[in-house]
């Protein structure tokens, strides 16, 4: 069974760095084709991918957040953490971990971690 | 970078009617690569359709998907309470906006 989890903190102020880790089980980062992608939902508004990563240490980036997004893996914790920089509260969301095959399809999601950024 | 537009924004329907939602590509996109995803208030997005037209495990078929190129569909072909939600197609990086499935 697939499971993700997304964790972190719930409030952050503004230039502040989010951290978010997302726990998952059921498969391994290791097996060739796996990769997590992070997703995030403003309050009301639509979807938008930010950041993957791959089995294989491939990294890829939102093109409009790149210079503020990088993400890693920990293949032996199961474990795939986001750091955004310099955050506003424009990046007030729901952030997602999902887990994506190679053809790019997001076949599982975690159930978010609402990030609010506030002074 | 693809831009994909779904309409309506908003579809209103009484339960056992049809849904058609439209998704349309400002470029050519690979089929294979072509999602749906349905969304309920406070729950995170559910896989549907992938490879434009395969249901997902455990989606009714209820539920199709169709389109190659530029123009995908999503159908419901009769409404259950549970299937009023807000549906999202993607390719790759790329999300619509959405369209919600609203009772009327």
């Amino acid at each position: 069974q697939v499971t993700l989890r997304e964790s972190g903190p719930a409030l952050v102020k503004p230039t502040q760095t989010l951290t978010l880790t997302c726990t998952f089980s059921g498969f391994s980062l290791s097996t060739s084709g796996m990769c997590v992608s992070w997703i995030r939902q403003p309050p009301g508004k639509a979807l938008e991918w930010l950041a993957r990563i791959d089995w294989d240490d491939d990294e890829f980036y939102s093109t409009s957040l790149k210079t503020r997004l990088t993400i890693s893996k920990d293949t032996s914790k199961n474990q795939v953490v986001l750091t955004m920089t310099n955050m506003d509260p424009v990046d007030t969301a729901t952030y997602y971990c999902a887990r994506t095959l190679s053809s790019g399809i997001f076949d599982y999601w975690g159930q978010g971690a609402l990030v609010t950024v506030s002074s | 970078e693809i831009v994909l537009t779904q309409s309506p924004g908003t579809l209103s329907l009484s339960p056992g009617e049809r849904a058609t939602l439209s998704c349309r590509a400002s470029q050519s996109v690979s089929s294979s690569s072509l999602a749906w995803f349905q969304q309920k208030p406070g729950q995170a997005p559910r896989l549907l359709i992938y490879g434009a037209s395969s249901r997902a495990t455990g989606i009714p078929d209820r539920f199709s998907g169709s389109g190659s190129g530029t123009d995908f569909t999503l159908a419901i072909s009769r409404l259950e309470p549970e299937d009023f939600a807000v549906y999202y197609c993607q390719h790759y990086r790329t999300f619509g906006g959405g369209t919600k499935v609203e009772i009327k």
